[in-house]
């Protein structure tokens, strides 16, 4: 069965500091794996995505993601954190022959301090 | 480009009564998924539709249903509403599922059901 683990409910960091927010998941086959951010009272914005090729992928507003296979991890990770990146992210994941449903974890919620 | 439009934004409901739920994807996009997203149970997937066959459905009841018209909109219909269906109500498109092309989310339903 595939499933998402975002281990912290919450991180915090001091503005202008780097942030990481993590991602391990468990797939068949080979993963699809994607970081959404969600605003209060607003849907999931798309923010990066690994399907193939280079492990270090770069996205929206200056977030990467690093696909590590042997440790099943993609986490989230930004060089400078900004206040306004706090908001709640979410890693998901499917396999490539999945049942074209996304599995998500629970979220973790990123609180910028100024 | 518009994006992915759900009406209507908020809705609140009576136990017993049913909902009917509209998404209107990107144009072009042919694959539409919905989502529940709730405090306790976070994301979970409920239906995708695809040139309007389902082709794939979550764990929900089947008071839970949904359609996929001609022009790719589609609706989704809970009868006989609970307490425990109150939740915000995504929906997202992609080009063509798939093959690992993102999804785009709208900015959801909140329905609340009393």
């Amino acid at each position: 069965a595939q499933s998402v683990a975002q281990p912290e409910d919450q991180v915090n960091v001091a503005e202008g500091n780097p942030l990481t927010v993590k991602c391990t998941y468990s797939v068949s086959g080979n993963p699809y794996l994607f970081w959404y951010v969600q605003y209060p009272n607003r849907g999931l914005q798309f923010l990066l995505k690994y399907i193939t090729g280079d492990n270090l992928v770069k996205g929206s507003y200056g977030f990467e993601a690093e696909f590590n296979k042997s440790q099943t991890s993609f986490h989230l990770k930004k060089p400078s954190a900004l206040v306004s990146d706090s908001a709640l992210y979410f890693c998901a994941v499917r396999n490539e022959d999945s049942s074209y449903k996304l599995i998500f974890g629970s979220g973790t919620r990123l609180l910028v301090r100024p | 480009k518009a994006g992915v439009t759900q009406t209507p934004r908020y809705l609140i409901k009576t136990r017993g009564q049913q909902v009917t739920l509209s998404c209107s994807p990107i144009s072009g996009h042919r694959s539409v998924s919905w989502y529940q997203q709730t405090p306790g149970q976070g994301l979970q997937f409920l239906f995708e539709y695809f040139s309007e066959t389902q082709r794939n459905k979550g764990n929900f009841p089947g008071r839970f249903s949904g359609r996929q018209f001609s022009n790719s909109r589609s609706e989704m219909n809970v009868s006989t509403l609970e307490l425990g269906d109150s939740a915000l109500y995504l929906c997202a498109s992609s080009l063509e599922a798939q093959r690992g092309y993102g999804y785009t989310f709208g900015s959801g339903t909140r329905l609340t059901v009393v």
